[in-house]
Protein backbone atom coordinates (compact mmCIF):
# COMPACT_ATOMS: atom_id res chain seq x y z
CA UNK A 1 0.00 0.00 0.00
CA UNK A 2 2.01 3.10 -1.10
CA UNK A 3 0.76 6.04 0.75
CA UNK A 4 2.82 8.58 -1.14
CA UNK A 5 2.07 8.67 -5.32
CA UNK A 6 3.43 10.36 -8.28
CA UNK A 7 1.65 8.76 -11.22
CA UNK A 8 3.87 10.50 -13.51
CA UNK A 9 7.01 9.07 -14.45
CA UNK A 10 8.64 11.23 -16.62
CA UNK A 11 7.59 15.06 -17.75
CA UNK A 12 8.94 17.02 -20.83
CA UNK A 13 8.82 20.88 -20.58
CA UNK A 14 10.15 23.68 -22.73
CA UNK A 15 12.82 25.74 -21.23
CA UNK A 16 11.02 28.89 -20.29
CA UNK A 17 7.86 27.48 -19.10
CA UNK A 18 6.15 26.33 -16.30
CA UNK A 19 6.69 22.59 -14.91
CA UNK A 20 4.17 20.83 -12.58
CA UNK A 21 4.90 18.46 -10.76
CA UNK A 22 2.28 15.66 -9.17
CA UNK A 23 1.84 14.27 -5.75
CA UNK A 24 -0.98 12.30 -4.11
CA UNK A 25 -1.21 10.77 -0.77
CA UNK A 26 -3.46 8.71 1.19
CA UNK A 27 -2.45 8.88 5.18
CA UNK A 28 -4.28 11.84 6.53
CA UNK A 29 -1.69 11.75 9.40
CA UNK A 30 0.88 13.52 7.55
CA UNK A 31 1.66 17.25 8.55
CA UNK A 32 4.54 17.92 6.59
CA UNK A 33 5.37 17.46 3.08
CA UNK A 34 9.00 17.77 0.84
CA UNK A 35 10.28 18.16 -2.19
CA UNK A 36 13.54 16.92 -3.16
CA UNK A 37 15.37 16.81 -6.21
CA UNK A 38 17.87 14.29 -7.62
CA UNK A 39 20.65 14.25 -10.44
CA UNK A 40 22.35 10.85 -11.42
CA UNK A 41 24.78 9.26 -9.30
CA UNK A 42 24.15 11.84 -6.30
CA UNK A 43 22.01 11.58 -3.36
CA UNK A 44 18.56 13.81 -2.70
CA UNK A 45 18.61 17.27 -2.23
CA UNK A 46 16.48 19.05 -0.37
CA UNK A 47 13.79 21.49 -2.49
CA UNK A 48 10.80 22.91 -0.89
CA UNK A 49 8.53 21.78 2.42
CA UNK A 50 5.07 22.88 3.40
CA UNK A 51 3.67 22.19 7.08
CA UNK A 52 0.01 21.11 6.57
CA UNK A 53 -1.20 24.50 8.27
CA UNK A 54 -0.26 26.29 4.75
CA UNK A 55 -1.78 25.96 1.15
CA UNK A 56 1.45 27.47 -0.71
CA UNK A 57 5.01 28.27 0.46
CA UNK A 58 7.10 29.74 -2.58
CA UNK A 59 10.62 29.65 -2.54
CA UNK A 60 11.81 31.69 -5.74
CA UNK A 61 11.47 29.50 -8.60
CA UNK A 62 10.01 27.13 -6.92
CA UNK A 63 6.35 26.91 -5.11
CA UNK A 64 4.49 23.85 -3.81
CA UNK A 65 0.64 23.91 -3.29
CA UNK A 66 -1.32 22.06 -0.83
CA UNK A 67 -4.62 20.54 -0.86
CA UNK A 68 -5.38 18.84 2.08
CA UNK A 69 -9.00 18.06 0.96
CA UNK A 70 -7.99 16.28 -1.94
CA UNK A 71 -4.37 14.97 -0.63
CA UNK A 72 -2.92 16.52 -3.19
CA UNK A 73 0.33 18.42 -3.30
CA UNK A 74 1.98 20.00 -6.29
CA UNK A 75 5.45 21.71 -7.16
CA UNK A 76 5.73 24.49 -9.94
CA UNK A 77 8.99 25.80 -11.90
CA UNK A 78 8.83 28.98 -13.23
CA UNK A 79 10.75 29.68 -15.67
CA UNK A 80 11.84 26.09 -15.93
CA UNK A 81 15.52 26.13 -16.69
CA UNK A 82 17.92 23.12 -18.45
CA UNK A 83 19.18 22.79 -14.88
CA UNK A 84 16.04 21.42 -13.13
CA UNK A 85 16.34 18.10 -15.66
CA UNK A 86 16.38 15.52 -12.77
CA UNK A 87 13.99 13.58 -10.65
CA UNK A 88 11.99 15.26 -8.08
CA UNK A 89 10.68 13.18 -5.28
CA UNK A 90 7.93 14.20 -2.61
CA UNK A 91 7.54 13.14 0.67
CA UNK A 92 5.55 13.20 3.83
CA UNK A 93 6.01 12.96 7.53
CA UNK A 94 3.33 12.52 10.64
CA UNK A 95 4.67 14.76 13.06
CA UNK A 96 4.79 11.31 15.93
CA UNK A 97 7.06 9.16 13.28
CA UNK A 98 9.94 10.22 15.27
CA UNK A 99 11.50 12.04 11.56
CA UNK A 100 10.27 9.40 9.25
CA UNK A 101 9.90 10.38 5.06
CA UNK A 102 7.53 8.06 3.27
CA UNK A 103 8.65 9.15 -0.20
CA UNK A 104 6.77 8.72 -3.22
CA UNK A 105 8.34 6.87 -6.82
CA UNK A 106 9.47 10.14 -8.12
CA UNK A 107 9.14 11.84 -11.51
CA UNK A 108 11.89 12.67 -14.28
CA UNK A 109 11.49 16.18 -15.34
CA UNK A 110 13.63 17.18 -18.72
CA UNK A 111 13.64 20.88 -19.73
CA UNK A 112 14.43 21.47 -22.94
CA UNK A 113 16.57 24.20 -24.14
CA UNK B 1 34.31 17.18 5.01
CA UNK B 2 30.17 18.83 4.92
CA UNK B 3 27.24 17.43 5.14
CA UNK B 4 26.81 13.38 4.97
CA UNK B 5 29.31 11.30 3.32
CA UNK B 6 29.36 7.66 2.29
CA UNK B 7 32.14 5.45 1.55
CA UNK B 8 32.65 3.12 -0.41
CA UNK B 9 30.56 5.40 -4.03
CA UNK B 10 30.88 1.74 -5.64
CA UNK B 11 30.78 -1.37 -4.54
CA UNK B 12 31.02 -4.99 -6.68
CA UNK B 13 30.51 -7.84 -4.28
CA UNK B 14 30.31 -11.78 -4.68
CA UNK B 15 27.40 -13.48 -2.70
CA UNK B 16 29.09 -15.02 -0.13
CA UNK B 17 31.68 -12.22 0.97
CA UNK B 18 31.40 -9.69 3.55
CA UNK B 19 31.43 -5.64 3.04
CA UNK B 20 30.58 -2.82 4.93
CA UNK B 21 28.90 0.47 3.99
CA UNK B 22 30.21 3.59 5.89
CA UNK B 23 28.17 6.54 6.68
CA UNK B 24 29.00 10.06 8.54
CA UNK B 25 26.90 13.08 9.05
CA UNK B 26 28.88 16.14 10.18
CA UNK B 27 25.73 18.27 10.35
CA UNK B 28 25.41 17.45 14.60
CA UNK B 29 21.99 15.68 14.04
CA UNK B 30 20.45 12.75 16.40
CA UNK B 31 19.03 10.75 13.94
CA UNK B 32 20.34 8.47 11.01
CA UNK B 33 18.63 6.27 8.23
CA UNK B 34 19.82 3.80 5.67
CA UNK B 35 17.35 3.88 2.52
CA UNK B 36 17.81 1.59 -0.92
CA UNK B 37 16.69 2.90 -4.04
CA UNK B 38 15.64 0.41 -7.23
CA UNK B 39 15.04 1.44 -9.96
CA UNK B 40 11.85 3.11 -10.60
CA UNK B 41 10.38 2.46 -7.39
CA UNK B 42 10.66 4.69 -4.33
CA UNK B 43 12.89 5.33 -1.70
CA UNK B 44 12.24 2.57 1.14
CA UNK B 45 13.20 2.66 4.43
CA UNK B 46 15.30 0.06 6.00
CA UNK B 47 16.56 1.52 9.20
CA UNK B 48 16.27 3.91 11.24
CA UNK B 49 18.85 5.38 14.50
CA UNK B 50 17.34 8.35 16.73
CA UNK B 51 20.29 9.16 19.48
CA UNK B 52 22.08 6.22 18.51
CA UNK B 53 19.29 3.61 19.27
CA UNK B 54 17.63 1.62 16.48
CA UNK B 55 13.68 2.93 16.27
CA UNK B 56 12.65 1.25 13.07
CA UNK B 57 13.62 -1.81 11.21
CA UNK B 58 11.26 -1.88 8.23
CA UNK B 59 11.46 -5.60 7.54
CA UNK B 60 14.93 -5.90 6.27
CA UNK B 61 16.37 -9.01 5.85
CA UNK B 62 19.25 -10.51 8.33
CA UNK B 63 21.60 -10.36 5.36
CA UNK B 64 21.33 -6.19 6.28
CA UNK B 65 23.00 -5.60 9.52
CA UNK B 66 23.08 -1.89 11.05
CA UNK B 67 25.54 -0.41 13.16
CA UNK B 68 25.62 2.98 14.79
CA UNK B 69 28.51 3.24 17.34
CA UNK B 70 27.77 7.22 17.64
CA UNK B 71 25.22 9.64 16.50
CA UNK B 72 27.74 10.63 13.50
CA UNK B 73 28.49 7.19 12.20
CA UNK B 74 26.16 4.55 10.62
CA UNK B 75 27.54 1.40 9.28
CA UNK B 76 25.46 -1.26 6.94
CA UNK B 77 26.91 -4.58 7.35
CA UNK B 78 26.33 -6.79 4.34
CA UNK B 79 26.93 -10.17 4.00
CA UNK B 80 25.27 -13.61 1.74
CA UNK B 81 23.69 -11.07 -0.40
CA UNK B 82 21.13 -11.66 -3.73
CA UNK B 83 21.54 -9.91 -6.81
CA UNK B 84 18.36 -8.49 -6.32
CA UNK B 85 20.14 -6.52 -3.48
CA UNK B 86 21.77 -4.83 -5.92
CA UNK B 87 20.91 -0.92 -5.82
CA UNK B 88 22.32 2.05 -4.50
CA UNK B 89 22.27 2.63 -0.70
CA UNK B 90 21.49 6.06 0.35
CA UNK B 91 22.45 7.24 3.83
CA UNK B 92 20.37 10.18 5.79
CA UNK B 93 20.57 12.19 8.87
CA UNK B 94 18.10 14.69 10.33
CA UNK B 95 17.32 16.57 13.20
CA UNK B 96 14.95 15.15 15.58
CA UNK B 97 11.99 17.29 17.63
CA UNK B 98 12.75 20.17 16.63
CA UNK B 99 10.11 20.71 14.10
CA UNK B 100 11.08 20.12 10.73
CA UNK B 101 11.31 16.70 9.03
CA UNK B 102 14.35 17.37 6.59
CA UNK B 103 16.67 14.53 5.68
CA UNK B 104 20.16 15.39 4.58
CA UNK B 105 21.09 12.65 1.81
CA UNK B 106 24.52 11.22 1.15
CA UNK B 107 25.97 10.35 -2.54
CA UNK B 108 25.25 6.50 -1.86
CA UNK B 109 26.94 3.41 -2.45
CA UNK B 110 26.14 1.92 -5.66
CA UNK B 111 26.30 -1.68 -4.68
CA UNK B 112 26.34 -4.79 -7.13
CA UNK B 113 25.95 -8.11 -6.01
CA UNK B 114 27.35 -10.54 -8.82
Amino acid sequence: DQQVKQNSPSLSVQEGRISILNCDYTNSMFDYFLWYKKYPAEGPTFLISISSIKDKNEDGRFTVFLNKSAKHLSLHIVPSQPGDSAVYFCAASAGNQGGKLIFGQGTELSVKP
Amino acid sequence: ETGVTQTPRHLVMGMTNKKSLKCEQHLGHNAMYWYKQSAKKPLELMFVYNFKEQTENNSVPSRFSPECPNSSHLFLHLHTLQPEDSALYLCASSQVGQGADEQFFGPGTRLTVL
